[in-house]
């Protein structure tokens, strides 16, 4: 069983377009986040949610939009994509409420967004 | 200056060596301190967590930290193939405040 699964694993789209990606994970945590990984493999916080609610929120693009419907999941949607939005995006969650001192992440595979 | 500054590599080394892998950062807040181990096309894991400064060892990893001069270290002994993967290191000021992960530092281990 994939703890943090999300999908699609690729997604190749053109600029301007809409897509979403979705992520599930079944460990019961609190907490769920969407991380983005840029070429040169810096890893950075996009949006954290606990409980359905938006705790964290970096400064990210409006066209960038996290909805979370319930707590074990937490998808994100991108209008009008662009080509600085390739990258590969991670979910993750965390079990507690918050991203406290020692809490330990579980990443999805990532979503290998292209735009072309 | 980025908060936490890893050299990217590609570090290859042959298999057995003994690899030191090394992170820098300026925020003298940070009182964790994580390794996050990525292989390809995969998400991050938790590989090792270390509060303040010292040294934890698991199993052939040691972290080791020095708050004086801000520099973390992961060692890995006996370097296997099954080594080779990108190593993130993560410091954390405590409490409720998010993660930041370096750039990561890219290692293979050629048998």
């Amino acid at each position: 069983d994939t703890a943090v699964s999300q999908t699609p694993k690729y997604l190749v789209t053109q600029m301007g377009n809409d897509k979403s990606i979705k992520c599930e994970q079944n460990l019961g945590h609190d907490t769920m986040y969407w991380y983005k990984q840029d070429s040169k493999k810096f890893l950075k916080i996009m949006f954290s949610y606990n409980n359905k609610e938006l705790i964290i929120n970096e400064t990210v693009p409006n066209r960038f939009s996290p909805k979370s419907p319930d707590k074990a999941h937490l998808n994100l949607h991108i209008n009008s994509l662009e080509l600085g939005d390739s990258a590969v995006y991670f979910c993750a969650s965390s079990q507690a409420s918050g991203l406290a001192t020692n809490e330990k992440l579980f990443f999805g595979s990532g979503t290998q967004l292209s735009v072309l | 200056q980025k908060e936490v500054e890893q050299d990217p590599g590609p570090l290859s080394v042959p298999e057995g060596a003994i690899v030191s892998l090394n992170c820098t950062y300026s925020n003298s807040a940070f009182q964790y301190f994580m390794w996050y181990r990525q292989y390809s096309r995969k998400g991050p894991e938790l590989l090792m967590y270390t509060y303040s400064s010292g040294n934890k060892e698991d199993g052939r990893f040691t972290a080791q930290v020095d708050k004086s001069s801000k520099y973390i270290s992961l060692f890995i002994r006996d370097s296997q193939p099954s080594d080779s993967a990108t190593y993130l290191c993560a410091p954390h000021p405590g409490g409720y405040n998010k993660l930041i992960f370096g750039a990561g530092t890219r290692l293979a281990v050629h048998p």
